[in-house]
């Protein structure tokens, strides 16, 4: 049963671009969220994504967007890149989108904005 | 607005003794709390739980307590063991709304 996975591991990317990640739930999960983790941080909570809709946000701009699919896999779009951007980027799903406990983690995307 | 405060960056512990690894809250409204081990190039991996409702949980040889008046949690690791080596987060949420993560205790267990 694979869990949660994330693609691509490492990202280089210079200021203005934008960027996509990706992330595929762990099997039987339709919920995802997305954190940012800078360094030295504890990670930070962007969105989250349940019956393709954004159910939840944080306190992030709109430069930050997301989608998910049918399958319930999810995208993170970056517009407008900037040095603040660099950050290991997680992903975590979930059964239901208010399930507490049973939040799994990919290995997260790390971004490094030039 | 950090919301969740772990206040040690780093902790040094010897094999077989107590990890005590602390977290501190100032929202009030906070109801659930949970401890992430990481280790390296990996994604945090959940650890245990507690509800407001209780002040105490434990499995296995992790235990978190919980001291809602200080809006305090700890969690104790009897005996530490090498493979306890990682960095832990602790996280709390409100009902419905989202997590909020602490900056991570980086634990060391020397054998």
């Amino acid at each position: 049963d694979a869990g949660v996975t994330q693609s691509p591991t490492h990202l280089i990317k210079t200021r203005g671009q934008q960027v996509t990640l990706r992330c595929s739930p762990k099997s039987g999960h339709d919920t995802v969220s997305w954190y940012q983790q800078a360094l030295g941080q504890g990670p930070q909570f962007i969105f989250q994504y349940y019956e393709e809709e954004e159910r939840q946000r944080g306190n992030f701009p709109d430069r930050f967007s997301g989608h998910q699919f049918p399958n319930y896999s999810s995208e993170l779009n970056v517009n407008a890149l900037l040095l603040g951007d660099s950050a290991l980027y997680l992903c975590a799903s979930s059964p239901a989108p208010q399930t507490r406990k049973t939040q799994y983690f990919g290995p997260g995307t790390r971004l490094l904005v030039l | 607005d950090q919301q969740v405060k772990q206040n040690s960056p780093s902790l040094s512990v010897q094999e077989g003794r107590i990890s005590i690894l602390n977290c501190d809250y100032t929202n009030s409204m906070f109801d659930y709390f949970l401890w992430y081990k990481k280790y390296p190039a990996e994604g945090p991996t959940f650890l245990i739980s507690i509800s407001s409702i209780k002040d105490k949980n434990e499995d296995g040889r992790f235990t978190v307590f919980l001291n809602k008046s200080a809006k305090h949690l700890s969690l104790h690791i009897v005996p530490s063991q090498p493979g306890d080596s990682a960095v832990y987060f602790c996280a709390a949420s409100a009902v419905g709304n989202q997590f909020y993560f602490g900056t991570g205790t980086s634990l060391t267990v020397i054998p």
